[in-house]
């Protein structure tokens, strides 16, 4: 399996805290990804990073923040929690883009936000 | 409309069934394709990649309709262990930024 960790696994939060969740990466890939999962929608791309502080946004990045400063780390902020962001999110990382080249996933963290 | 459609499902079929599931993209400049499978609660793996002219891994067979813009996953003999939500994933061309589709899911019965 790829070296990719993501932390917490689990989280409860309080509406209006800010929450951070790490994803790191031991494969020093270049590609790294913030998904949400929510049941109905699928995996949908919140931010991510094409290069150390390199990033971008995805379809569904309003209330949140990403950072970069190294290759291995990748972070998501959530500045204000709200309870609309309760759900499971997903860090993957990619080597490169182009055929053959797939997207390895974190295992996930389950983020409720009451 | 969605970049990447699949059908939700649940495919319910008995072991031993052959199953297809197909997933229709919009762009045509879509340069490469795979299939991945998730488990309940557990994080997307990559199942297959699928390649123009067809690829096979054991029971399971991958094809790529460039024209009509679908591609597609069979299953044949089906266990109970191949119960999970498969997710058609679609690359763009010179894009970094894997899109997914929703996940159809499949329910294999004794």
């Amino acid at each position: 399996d790829a070296g990719i960790t993501q932390s917490p696994r689990h989280k409860v939060t309080e509406t209006g805290t800010p929450v951070t969740l790490r994803c790191h990466q031991t494969e020093n890939h270049r590609y790294m990804y913030w998904y949400r999962q929510d049941p109905g929608h699928g995996l949908r791309l919140i931010h991510y990073s094409y290069g150390v502080k390199d990033t971008d946004k995805g379809e569904v990045s309003d209330g949140y923040s990403v950072s970069r400063s190294k290759t291995e780390d990748f972070l998501l902020t959530l500045e204000s929690a709200t309870s609309s962001q309760t759900s499971v999110y997903f860090c993957a990382i990619s080597e490169s883009v182009g055929r053959d080249t797939e997207a390895f996933f974190g295992q996930g963290t389950r983020l409720t936000v009451v | 409309r969605k970049e990447v459609e699949q059908d939700p499902g649940p495919f319910n079929v008995p072991e031993g069934a052959t199953v297809a599931f197909n997933c229709t993209y919009s762009n045509s400049a879509s340069q490469s394709f795979f299939w991945y499978r998730q488990d309940c609660r557990k994080e997307p793996k990559l199942l297959m990649s699928v390649y123009s002219s067809g690829n096979e891994d054991g029971r399971f067979t991958a094809q790529l309709n460039r024209a009509s813009q679908y591609i597609s996953l069979l299953i044949r003999d089906s266990k109970l262990s191949d119960s999970a939500t498969y997710l058609c994933v679609v690359n763009l061309l010179r894009s970094y930024i894997p899109t997914f589709g929703r996940g159809t899911s499949l329910i294999v019965h004794p």
